[in-house]
């Protein structure tokens, strides 16, 4: 079945560092990615997607490239900031839109 | 504000007391879903609807009840919580037209431990 795989946490960075946080699937053929984003004490947000191969989504500095010969989606920024402390979620769609499949999630402490 | 609201924030309860975590959206979207998310786990769903009077079972329903009377309104109810619901409980809703088909709202989320 479909899945995801994303790279264990937590990551720990110094403000202003280069971030990557891994996500690779499984999936039937080519559905959209996402990378979803939970703040402290909040639900999960929206943070980018990717809806075909190649397609490269961006939103608050944060960027990810939907790679279908290696199956990955990895997250990247390049100088994070405290505030981007938080956890994220790699996913994708499964059943026609009606679930999506996350990751485990990676926690991600940006200390000043 | 669109948005996703769910109530309570957080509940303690014992095991075997019924309860009811309610869930609404104010954005008129026809799809709702439950999710149950643990550590190392990540999210795993627990059932969804498509419209008024129709779910269906997620990935992990056991234990678990829900209903759609109201397009708005899509309640989880535990007839008879056992410790291993202990979790963090997201309900989100998703419209269906446009390029945003595939984007679900989330609520704040419920924090429940079941003793």
């Amino acid at each position: 079945g479909d899945s995801v795989t994303q790279m264990e946490g937590p990551v720990t960075l110094s403000e202003e560092a280069f971030l990557t946080i891994n996500c690779t699937y499984t999936a039937t053929g080519y559905p959209s990615l996402f990378w979803y984003v939970q703040y402290p004490g909040e639900g999960l947000q929206l943070l980018l997607k990717a809806t075909k191969a190649d397609d490269k989504g961006s939103n608050k500095g944060f960027e990810a490239t939907y790679r279908k010969e290696t199956t990955s989606f990895h997250l990247e920024k390049g100088s994070v900031q405290v505030s981007d402390s938080a956890v994220y979620f790699c996913a994708l769609p499964s059943g026609g839109y009606n679930k999506l499949i996350f990751g485990a999630g990676t926690r991600l402490a940006v200390h000043p | 504000e669109a948005q996703v609201t769910q109530n309570p924030r957080y509940l303690i309860t014992v095991t075997g007391k019924k309860l009811t975590v309610t869930c609404s959206q104010n954005m008129n979207h026809e799809y709702m879903s439950w999710y149950r998310q643990d550590p190392g786990l990540g999210l795993r769903q627990i059932y969804y609807s498509m419209n008024v009077e129709v779910t269906d079972k997620g990935d992990v329903p056991e234990g678990y009840k829900v209903s759609r009377k109201e397009k708005r309104n899509f309640p989880l109810i535990l007839e008879s919580p056992s410790p291993n619901q202990t979790s963090l409980y997201f309900c989100a809703s998703r419209g269906g037209v446009g390029e945003r088909i595939n984007e679900q709202f989330f609520g704040p989320g419920t924090r429940l431990t079941v003793l």
